[in-house]
């Protein structure tokens, strides 16, 4: 079965920072990876994705991914923290026969001014 | 727009009560998700639904049951055997297996 590894439980950073979140996974065929962002009392929103192809992949508020099969590792990147970064961020592997979700337990990330 | 509806947003239920959660989508998925989601804990599966009439269990089924005779809606009822379901639940919706899931904004069931 799949399943997926977020070592940190929280992490601060300053406003203007770089950023790395990390997510390691377990699965034994080519994995589908996703990274989710979730506000204060929200449901959660995608960030961005890999299926195959390109290595590092793009999302939408300024976030990048990269897929190592090597490492097993997807982890997510911000090259400046914005404020408005402050949530928690979820990485997930879908596989299995259902196709389900697999999400990891989750990353709080705290922004200091 | 469309997306994925769940309501109330915060639901208080006495012990011993039963409890539905709505969740409604209009995008025309037809796999739906429910998951709870407790602090520290991530999200867990509780039920899910491929297609219209047909669920299965999730990681969390137990004190839970669900129905799905439409494929716009997959409520959740709460039962007085789930032992502890003050929690966050969640539901999502994708359409294809390699989808992305779509999230609702969550209910937050709160046992008084």
């Amino acid at each position: 079965a799949q399943s997926v590894t977020q070592p940190d439980i929280h992490i601060t950073v300053s406003e203007g920072a770089s950023l790395e979140l990390r997510c390691n996974y377990s699965y034994g065929a080519t994995p589908y990876l996703f990274w989710y962002v979730q506000s204060p009392g929200q449901g959660l929103q995608l960030l961005l994705k890999y299926f195959s192809g390109d290595t590092l992949v793009q999302g939408i508020k300024g976030f990048e991914a990269e897929f190592k099969r090597s490492q097993s590792s997807f982890n997510l990147r911000k090259p400046s923290v914005h404020w408005s970064d402050a949530a928690e961020y979820f990485c997930a592997v879908v596989g299995g026969s259902n196709y389900k979700l697999t999400f990891g337990k989750g990353t709080l990330l705290t922004v200091n001014p | 727009d469309g997306g994925i509806t769940q309501s109330p947003k915060y639901l208080f239920r006495k012990e011993g009560q039963n409890v539905t959660l709505s969740c409604e989508q209009n995008l025309n998925h037809d796999a739906m998700y429910w998951y709870r989601q407790d602090p520290g804990q991530g999200l867990r599966l509780i039920y899910y639904s491929q297609i219209v009439n047909d669920f299965q269990k999730g990681d969390i089924a137990e004190g839970y049951s669900v129905s799905r005779e439409k494929k716009e809606s997959f409520p959740l009822t709460v039962t007085s055997a789930q032992k502890n379901p003050t929690a966050f639940y969640l539901c999502a919706s994708k359409q294809g297996p390699l989808d992305g899931y779509t999230f609702g904004s969550g209910t937050r069931l709160t046992v008084v």
